[in-house]
């Protein structure tokens, strides 16, 4: 299995309301990783997660708050996001930090009304 | 640093022709060079990559090629089919970027039947 899934695939909410992305990988990867990507834009690394440990926190808004429960999951929870946040929300996943092979899930398509 | 620039940033071809994408890299510790390819509406995939040991790598109609000195490294693409359509990136990762893939621009690749 080497695909990296994301719940749910849209999604659409008001700047008060409180919502999770969720991530998920089965290939026993250790780094996993949250990707920001505006239309017609590069994806932005937000976070990446090592062994469960947040590693790198690319100065992303506390209303963005990652977090990884176990190996396999990944979540990033919105908390009174604004309308500039909309955007689709990539997660990927590598064997471990040091390697660079990522595979990337399809992303949630986020819309802050 | 982690400067990486990419062209074109849009490029059409006809099917059955070749397309090639460079990449030019700022950093001279970067030791792993890939290509991303980003369909409409997915994440990123990997399709090949090299690293600074190799000169050129090929996977059926897609090769890659490395010039260390010149610091650029390039996509090539034979036989273009329409599925070949998407964004393609070449993300700078190794060197100084440990852990991290720093995307470009990329470059639309249209493929007209």
């Amino acid at each position: 299995d080497t695909e990296v899934t994301q719940t749910p695939k849209h999604l659409v909410m008001g700047m008060t309301n409180k919502k999770s992305l969720k991530c998920e990988q089965h290939m026993g990867h250790r780094a996993m990783y949250w990707y920001k990507q505006k239309a017609k834009k590069p994806p932005e690394l937000m976070f990446v997660y090592s062994y469960e440990k947040l590693s790198i926190n690319e100065s992303v808004p506390s209303r963005f708050s990652p977090e990884c429960p176990n190996s396999s999951l990944l979540n990033l929870h919105l908390h009174a996001l604004q309308p500039e946040d909309s955007a689709l929300y990539l997660c990927a996943s590598s064997h471990d930090r040091s390697s660079y092979e990522q595979y990337f899930g399809p992303g949630t398509r986020l819309t802050v009304t | 640093g982690e400067n990486v620039e990419q062209h074109p940033s849009t490029l059409s071809v006809q099917e059955g022709d070749s397309a090639v994408i460079k990449c030019t890299y700022s950093d001279s510790a970067s030791n792993y060079f890939p290509w991303y390819k980003q369909e409409l509406g997915k994440g990123s995939q990997l399709i090949i990559d090299i690293r600074s040991n190799v000169g050129e790598k090929k996977d059926q109609r897609i090769a890659v090629t490395l010039n260390k000195t010149a610091k650029h490294f390039s996509l090539h693409i034979t036989e273009t089919q329409p599925e070949d359509s998407a964004v393609y990136f070449c993300p700078n990762a190794g060197g100084t970027s440990y852990g991290k893939l720093t995307f470009g621009q990329g470059t639309i690749l249209t493929v007209h039947p």
